[in-house]
């Protein structure tokens, strides 16, 4: 299957400094990446879908100007998450479609663990 | 109601048997379905993908669509302690890019 890369997978930092993932679809391009958040023991929980060239489109309750996302080309989508507090520690996962697919099955990457000190 | 819904469990199912995982979905025009598997402090892997009404299998694996009654669910035979996991359902609302997933289901085979 398709390969989505994700880094950093862990990062430390502390509170009030920002912190950047970066998402790269390795073997096929993606118009549309998506970012999603996990808690312990909960479920994935989308924050945004990232559109290469245009702005990301934020879920409800998501906080777009914490949570930057830039996705410059077909194979890089960026996740920002300005001001890091405690509370944003999270596992954060990025996935993307093949737009050559028409499976239309999402490949994640292998997820960021960000703690916040 | 949530738009993906699944027991949060743990199911505890011996060696050997049938583990069955259910998942119920709010959208009438979602389409298609997958099943998720996520072992702790990873990311989701992709068991199956189902489109049609119906079952299909795929080695231990069986995935049953009933569009009518809204609901989706897997089959793992032979279940295996490495079948151990979180199980995700998720579905594509209908019009939308998105996959919005279940809670989990914690599937725990006991040898």
């Amino acid at each position: 299957g398709a390969v989505v890369s994700q880094h950093p997978s862990w990062v430390i930092c502390k509170s009030g400094t920002s912190v950047k993932i970066e998402c790269r679809s390795l073997d096929f391009q993606a118009t549309t990446m998506f970012w999603y958040r996990q808690f312990p023991k909960q479920s994935l929980m989308l924050m945004a879908t990232s559109n290469e060239g245009s702005k990301a489109t934020y879920e409800q309750g998501v906080e777009k100007d914490k949570f930057l996302i830039n996705h410059a080309s077909l194979t890089l989508s960026t996740l920002t998450v300005t001001s890091a507090h405690p509370e944003d520690s999270s596992f954060y996962i990025c996935s993307a479609r093949d737009v050559g697919s028409n499976t239309g099955e999402l490949f994640f990457g292998e997820g960021s663990r960000l703690t916040v000190l | 109601q949530k738009e993906v819904e699944q027991n949060s469990g743990p199911l505890s199912v011996p060696e050997g048997a049938i583990a069955s995982l259910n998942c119920t979905y709010s959208d009438r025009g979602s389409q298609p379905f997958f099943w998720y598997r996520q072992y702790s402090g990873k990311s989701p892997e992709l068991i199956m993908s189902i489109y049609s009404n119906g079952d299909k299998e795929d080695g231990r694996f069986t995935a049953q669509l009933n569009k009518a009654s809204q609901y989706v669910s897997l089959l793992i035979r032979d279940s295996q302690p490495s079948d151990s996991a979180t199980y995700l359902c998720a579905v594509n609302p209908e019009g939308a890019q998105k996959l919005v997933f279940g809670q989990g289901t914690r599937l725990t085979i006991n040898p």
